[in-house]
């Protein structure tokens, strides 16, 4: 069965320090990856979609970058997190347009 | 652009009642519409996807409909149970403008926050 994993979980960190989230699936090939961000009283705002490795799209410009080092594989990144990167950052793939997208458990950012 | 609109915001009900819960879409051109469950904290879990061809999709107590034309789907839950109460969240699926087709993207409603008393 396909399943996916983020972490950290948890995690509060300086302004200006670096930042990386990880998410890998398994039991799946070739999926089409997401980032998302949900932010406090907003809905979910697509940050970042991939359909292969190394091929990253952003859909808003912001401080974040994402790589896509291998098939199953999608990070999230920050040179320097600035106080309005704090959010609930969800991972999700796809395998096409008919099917149903799976998010991960989530990993709440808090920058301080 | 694709807007989502999810109403009511919140909505509390005794247990034992059916409810239904609203999403409506400004842009009818999409591929599916998808109704996920959120718990305080946690990440999106997956109830239904109702495909543009279709008018509903059941699964349990859960019903789904869609109505493409007018932009608007319905989460119909029957019989709710206290452990029901999460955040209701619908998503609206279309191709992403530069993907030539090859890949999509899921606008979010704000959902609805539902608590069931027991």
């Amino acid at each position: 069965s396909q399943t996916i994993h983020q972490w950290p979980a948890t995690l509060v960190q300086p302004v200006g320090s670096p930042l990386s989230l990880e998410c890998t699936v398994e039991g799946t090939s070739n999926p089409n990856l997401y980032w998302y961000r949900q932010a406090a009283g907003r809905g979910l705002q697509l940050l970042f979609y991939s359909v292969g490795i190394g091929q990253i799209s952003s859909e808003v410009p912001q401080n974040l970058s994402a790589s896509r080092p291998q098939d199953r594989q999608f990070i999230l990144s920050s040179k320097k997190l600035l106080l309005s990167d704090s959010g609930f950052y969800l991972c999700a793939w796809k395998t096409g347009r008919n099917t149903e997208a799976f998010f991960g458990q989530g990993t709440r950012l808090t920058v301080v | 652009k694709q807007e989502v609109t999810q109403i009511p915001a919140a909505l509390s009900v005794p247990e034992g009642e059916n409810l239904v819960l609203n999403c409506s879409f400004t842009d009818s051109a999409i591929y599916n519409l998808q109704w996920f469950r959120q718990d305080p904290g946690k990440g999106l879990t997956s109830l239904l996807l109702i495909q543009s061809s279709q008018r509903e999709q059941t699964s349990g107590r859960l019903n789904a409909s869609l109505d493409k034309s007018s932009g608007r789907s319905t989460l119909y839950i029957a019989a709710s149970q206290p452990g029901d109460s999460a955040t209701y969240l619908c998503a609206a699926l279309r191709s992403l403008a530069d993907s030539g087709g090859s890949n999509y993207k899921l606008t979010f409603g704000k959902g609805t926050l539902l608590t069931v008393n027991p």
